[in-house]
C-alpha cells in the first residue's frame, strides 16, 4: 500500500524567506503527484500537478519537483508571504485514487 | 474557473440517521470521487465512480455507504445509519477525460451527535 510522508509537520518562517516542503512516497509506480493547499476548515486547492514523466512544474512563486525513482517530491515557495500560511498537502495518484500525506502546516510571520 | 460545488457546507445529524451529501461536479467531467478527512488525520479515499458505476472503493466504503448520480449534474454520497466515527469533512472531486488533475469541492463538514 502506498504511504505518503511529509516533513516537516509544521514550519514557521519570517516573511520573505524561501522555503522547501518535502514529500516522500513508498511506491514509485505513480501516475502523477499533486500539491494542494488547505486553509483551516476549508477545501483543497490544487497548486501544481506533476505527471510521472515530468521532473518539475512551476506556477508563479511555486516550483514542484519530482524524483519518481527515489520516491520524493519537493515544493519550493519563493519569497514567502503571510498569505501563504496554510497546510500544504502532497498527494500521489496510483491509478484510481490519491494517497495523501498528513501535510505541512506553514506559518509565515509578517 | 469551473468549480465543484458541495452542499451543505455543514450538517449536524443524530446518530443512526441517514444523511445525503450532495455534489455538483464540473459539467464536462466524467470521473467522480468522494474522499473524507477526519479531524487531524489524512485525507482518505472512499470511492470512485465512472459511467454510472463504482470503479473502485476503499475498505471504509462499507454497506452503510452508497453513491448515486441521480441526474446529469448531481453526484451524491449517502450514509444510511450514521455513527459517531463518521464525523469528518467529506470532499467530492471530479476529473475530465484525458486530464489528470482532480478538482476538489470545498467540502461538507458532517457532525454526528
Amino acid at each position: 500500500k502506498q504511504e505518503v510522508t511529509q516533513i516537516p509537520a509544521a514550519l514557521s518562517v519570517p516573511e520573505g524567506e524561501n522555503l522547501v516542503l518535502n514529500c516522500s512516497f513508498t511506491d514509485s509506480a505513480i501516475y502523477n503527484l499533486q500539491w494542494f493547499r488547505q486553509d483551516p476548515g476549508k477545501g483543497l486547492t490544487s497548486l501544481l500537478l506533476i505527471q510521472s514523466s515530468q521532473r518539475e512544474q512551476t506556477s508563479g512563486r511555486l516550483n514542484a519537483s519530482l524524483d519518481k525513482s527515489s520516491g520524493r517530491s519537493t515544493l519550493y515557495i519563493a519569497a514567502s508571504q503571510p498569505g501563504d500560511s496554510a497546510t500544504y498537502l502532497c498527494a500521489v495518484n496510483t491509478g484510481n485514487q490519491f494517497y495523501f500525506g498528513t501535510g505541512t502546516s506553514l506559518t509565515v510571520i509578517p | 474557473e469551473p468549480e465543484v460545488t458541495q452542499t451543505p457546507s455543514h450538517q449536524v445529524t443524530q446518530m443512526g440517521q441517514e444523511v445525503i451529501l450532495r455534489c455538483v461536479p464540473i459539467s464536462n467531467h466524467l470521473y467522480f470521487y468522494w474522499y473524507r478527512q477526519i479531524l487531524g488525520q489524512k485525507v482518505e479515499f472512499l470511492v470512485s465512480f465512472y459511467n454510472n458505476e463504482i470503479s473502485e472503493k476503499s475498505e471504509i466504503f462499507d454497506d452503510q455507504f452508497s453513491v448515486e448520480r441521480p441526474d446529469g449534474s448531481n453526484f451524491t454520497l449517502k450514509i444510511r445509519s450514521t455513527k459517531l466515527e463518521d464525523s469528518a469533512m467529506y470532499f467530492c472531486a471530479s476529473r475530465g477525460v484525458g486530464t489528470y488533475g482532480y478538482t476538489f469541492g470545498s467540502g461538507t463538514r458532517l457532525t454526528v451527535v
